[in-house]
């Protein structure tokens, strides 16, 4: 079974504190990690995916298969990124179709 | 067209009509899915449509029954809910599993 887990329900930052809204999972194949972000009003999106290594909005997610951890890191804390965000995992798949788990997200409020 | 569109976007039924939800995304992806996300908490997976064809039921009761007419189209029909159904429903579809998923912005279902 997979299994995804965020342990804070709210995190509380000033603008311009860094951020780590933590992430870790249980699964015992090859997992693929993503976060997805939800701002007030709008849908889910896509903000990162461990695949691509990459750096959206100022956020990096480095997985760490040891912790079995997928943290969520961002240097200094902006207005805007004041939204739910959740980190997911899908079992690993030469498919087209995968089984998204959800964790139970961790509402980020930024603060002046 | 890089959107899965759900319609309608609010939805008030009772306990004994018939409605659906439909779903359309026009991004060539072969995978698509409802989810269930009720208040506060993260999506739950409902239904997975490979190429088609229902690869996933996660144990829906027989209340929702999905359809795939197409690789353009995802439809959810609804009979006899009751109102602990109440809740916003997603659409997604994915490329491939490892690119994530693309989530439209949502049903929001009132059952009376």
């Amino acid at each position: 079974a997979q299994r995804v887990t965020q342990p804070e329900k709210l995190l509380s930052v000033f603008k311009g504190a860094p951020v780590e809204l933590k992430c870790n999972y249980s699964y015992s194949g090859s997992p693929e990690l993503f976060w997805y972000v939800q701002y007030s009003r709008q849908r889910l999106q896509l903000l990162l995916r461990h695949i691509s290594r990459e750096s959206i909005k100022g956020f990096t997610a480095d997985l760490n298969k040891g912790e079995t951890s997928f943290h969520l890191k961002k240097p200094f804390a902006q207005e805007e990124d004041s939204a739910m965000y959740y980190c997911a995992l899908s079992p690993y798949t030469s498919g087209t179709a995968s089984k998204l788990t959800f964790g139970t997200g961790t509402r980020l409020q930024v603060t002046l | 067209d890089t959107e899965v569109t759900q319609t309608p976007k609010h939805l008030v039924m009772g306990m004994t009509n018939k409605k659906s939800l439909k779903c359309e995304q026009h991004m060539g992806h072969r995978a698509m899915y409802w989810y269930k996300q009720k208040a506060k908490k993260p999506p739950e997976l409902m239904f997975v449509y490979s190429y088609e064809k229902l690869s996933i039921n996660e144990s829906v009761p027989s209340r929702f029954s999905p359809e795939c007419p197409n690789s353009s189209l995802l439809n959810l029909h609804l009979h006899a809910l009751q109102p602990e159904d109440s809740a916003l429903y997603l659409c997604a579809s994915s490329q491939s599993g490892v690119y994530g998923y693309t989530f439209g912005s949502g049903t929001r279902l009132t059952v009376v």
